[in-house]
């Protein structure tokens, strides 16, 4: 079955530095990867997305994703973060393998300091 | 765009009482499934369904039953309801077209069971 980790529970970055958010999986075949992002009392909006292809994807308001096999990880990226980035950030995975659910970390919440 | 319409968005419920939680997708998705969001836990698949006339159980879909009678509809039925399903239930929908399909969220509903 497909897992997602995320280890981190928090993630403070001050505002106008590089954000990162870990996230390493587990799947049979080839993974789908995903990220979503959640502010306070909405549902999960879609950031990026990895199939195929080049390992550095772009998303949405500027965040992008590095996938890497060997590492089995997908760490989400933005250069200069905002204090309008502070929201809950969800990885999710779905394997080539088996069945095709959508699995999902716990979440990392980000919190960006002015 | 509606995109995915979940009702209500606040409820209370009684320990014993039954409930349908309404989610309606108007993109004409195949896939469809149900999450609840506990603190710490991420996202949980409750049910899922590949499309009309079809569902199947996700990691924890004890006490709670769905159908698919429609390509739009896929309702959540909580058939006693419990303390330990309190929680934020989001609907969400993907279009058919492989495993790379992202999903679509609701905007959940809060559920609180006394």
């Amino acid at each position: 079955a497909q897992s997602v980790a995320q280890p981190e529970d928090q993630v403070n970055v001050a505002e106008g530095n590089p954000l990162t958010v870990k996230c390493t999986y587990s799947v049979s075949g080839n993974p789908y990867l995903f990220w979503y992002v959640q502010y306070p009392n909405r549902g999960l909006q879609f950031l990026l997305k990895y199939i195929t292809g080049d390992n550095l994807v772009k998303g949405s308001y500027g965040f992008e994703a590095e996938f890497n096999k060997s590492q089995t990880s997908f760490h989400l990226k933005k250069p200069s973060a905002l204090v309008s980035d502070s929201a809950l950030y969800f990885c999710a995975v779905r394997g080539s393998f088996g069945n095709n659910r959508l699995a999902f970390g716990k979440g990392n919440q980000v919190v960006v300091i002015p | 765009n509606a995109g995915v319409t979940q009702t209500p968005k606040f409820q209370v419920l009684k320990t014993g009482q039954s409930m349908t939680l309404q989610c309606a997708q108007d993109m004409n998705h195949e896939y469809m499934s149900w999450y609840r969001q506990d603190p710490g836990m991420g996202l949980r698949l409750i049910h899922y369904s590949v499309g009309a006339g079809i569902t199947d159980q996700g990691e924890v879909p004890n006490g709670y039953n769905v159908s698919r009678s429609t390509t739009e509809d896929f309702p959540l039925r909580l058939l006693s309801a419990a303390p330990s399903q309190t929680s934020v239930y989001f609907c969400a929908s993907s279009s058919g077209q492989g495993l790379g399909a992202e999903a679509f969220f609701g905007q959940g509903t809060r559920l609180t069971v006394v």
